[in-house]
């Protein structure tokens, strides 16, 4: 997957925790998208962020639901009191651009389980 | 709304024959589309894009055609293998690099 690490691949929370999900993307890339994916579903935009921008944000949660990308680490896509519903896949892409390329480069994605 | 969609959730073809994943999508205005790959347990891959002004763009084993008039592309795999057995998913590129998935479909290969 070009280089977009993901971590943790696996996490286990129960109601009311909250959860970390971090993405590095390929190197030289300052472009960050994050998506969701339910089980037997498509993946849902949720937000578009740069280096320390967030660009685009209407796919995202109206409350508990937070992004970030900061001038140095990762970019953190972070849910407060996650709930049942919060199940699910987070992915990461990163490109180098914004041009319709399709050069949209995906991690392996992040598994949330809530208890 | 807007939406991209598949016709069929699940697609089962016998090893060697050819596969023809369909899509349909609801926005005239879209110009760019993309197949994606994802196996199990995986993030999506890009396999090939098309653009509104192609009806037709070849890759390796790989076709997407694309009919404007119905607002339809399809992905052909020729002598498909045990390999590409994944859900595949279209997805429309819209301004800024945001994607729009339809809900996929699961290509069995037997062998």
């Amino acid at each position: 997957n070009a280089g977009v690490m993901q971590n943790p691949r696996h996490l286990v929370r129960r109601r009311g925790q909250e959860a970390r999900l971090r993405c590095s993307p390929v190197k030289g890339h300052s472009h960050v998208y994050w998506y969701r994916q339910l089980p037997e579903e498509g993946l849902k935009f949720m937000v578009y962020l740069q280096k320390e921008n967030i660009i685009d944000e209407s796919g995202m949660p109206k409350e508990r639901f937070s992004a970030e990308f900061p001038k140095e680490g990762p970019s953190i896509l972070r849910i407060q009191q996650v709930v049942r519903g919060d199940s699910a896949a987070y992915f990461c892409a990163s490109s180098l651009g914004t041009g319709s390329t399709g050069e949209l480069f995906f991690g392996e994605g992040s598994r949330l389980t809530v208890l | 709304g807007e939406s991209v969609g598949l016709h069929l959730p699940t697609l089962s073809v016998q090893e060697g024959d050819n596969s023809i994943i369909n899509c349909a999508y609801s926005n005239s205005a879209s110009d760019y589309f993309i197949w994606y790959k994802q196996e199990s347990g995986k993030g999506p891959q890009f396999i090939i894009d098309i653009r509104s002004n192609m009806d037709k763009r070849q890759g390796q084993r790989v076709t997407v055609l694309l009919n404007k008039t119905v607002k339809h592309l399809s992905l052909q795999i020729a002598a498909t293998q045990p390999g590409d057995s994944a859900v595949y998913f279209c997805a429309e590129n819209r301004k800024g690099g945001k994607l729009i998935f339809g809900q996929g479909t699961e290509l069995s290969v037997k062998p």
